[in-house]
């Protein structure tokens, strides 16, 4: 069984500059949830993809965006970076069955605004 | 709003001690609370995870405690080991809806001296 996957390991950007990161979810699982966590802190919850749609967000602003594709698979996109965007992005896999939808974190995308 | 709320934030014990770290939530539509384990570079591990129609479950050397009247709950880890030191998130959500958000806590940097 694969587990959750994410890329790049670590990014830096400017400020104003536009990025996309990356997720590909556990084997057998069709949900996959962001989180953003700053350094010391615990998790925040951004949003979740459930087949290919938007199923629930965080207090993000709309420069945070994101796809899921057929396969599952997800990107995370934030337009006009912001320093306080910097933070360690968790991508996290879940499947709908289960009842209490139990959620597996891949390893981060730490992301630098400069 | 913080919903949920963690204690302490950094815990120092020896090697065999009990560590016991404390959750308190607000939110009385939560019923699924799960605990983190995070090591330096990693995404978050689930550990244990618990439902409020019990007050305590144990998964090798870690026990959750719950107490549903007073909205608390707690990690303890049995025989510590120098292994066991990195940081804990409790997390909670409401399991049983469509999206599973968890909410975390703060974290507890935990340090096992051998």
């Amino acid at each position: 069984e694969t587990g959750v996957t994410q890329s790049p390991t670590h990014l830096i950007k400017t400020r104003g500059q536009q990025v996309t990161l990356r997720c590909s979810s556990q084997s057998g699982h069709n949900t996959v949830s962001w989180y953003q966590q700053a350094l010391g802190q615990g998790p925040q919850f951004i949003f979740q993809y459930y087949r290919e749609e938007e199923n629930g967000r965080g207090n993000f602003p709309p420069r945070f965006s994101g796809l899921q594709f057929p396969n599952y698979s997800s990107e995370l996109n934030v337009n006009a970076l912001e320093l306080d965007d910097s933070a360690l992005y968790l991508c996290a896999s879940s499947r709908t069955s289960a009842v209490y939808n139990e959620q597996f974190f891949g390893p981060g995308t730490r992301l630098t605004v400069l | 709003q913080q919903q949920v709320k963690q204690s302490p934030q950094s815990l120092i014990v020896q090697k065999g001690g009990i560590p016991i770290i404390n959750c308190a939530y607000e939110n009385t539509a939560f019923d699924y609370f799960p605990w983190y384990q995070q090591f330096p570079g990693k995404g978050p591990a689930l550990l244990i995870a618990i439902r409020p129609d019990v007050s305590e479950k144990k998964e090798g050397r870690f026990t959750i405690s719950f107490n549903k009247s007073a909205k608390q709950f707690s990690l303890h880890i049995m025989d510590s080991q120098p292994g066991d030191s990195a940081t804990y998130f409790c997390a909670a959500s409401k399991g049983s809806s469509n999206t599973g958000k968890l909410i975390f806590g703060q974290g507890t940097t935990l340090q096992v001296k051998p």
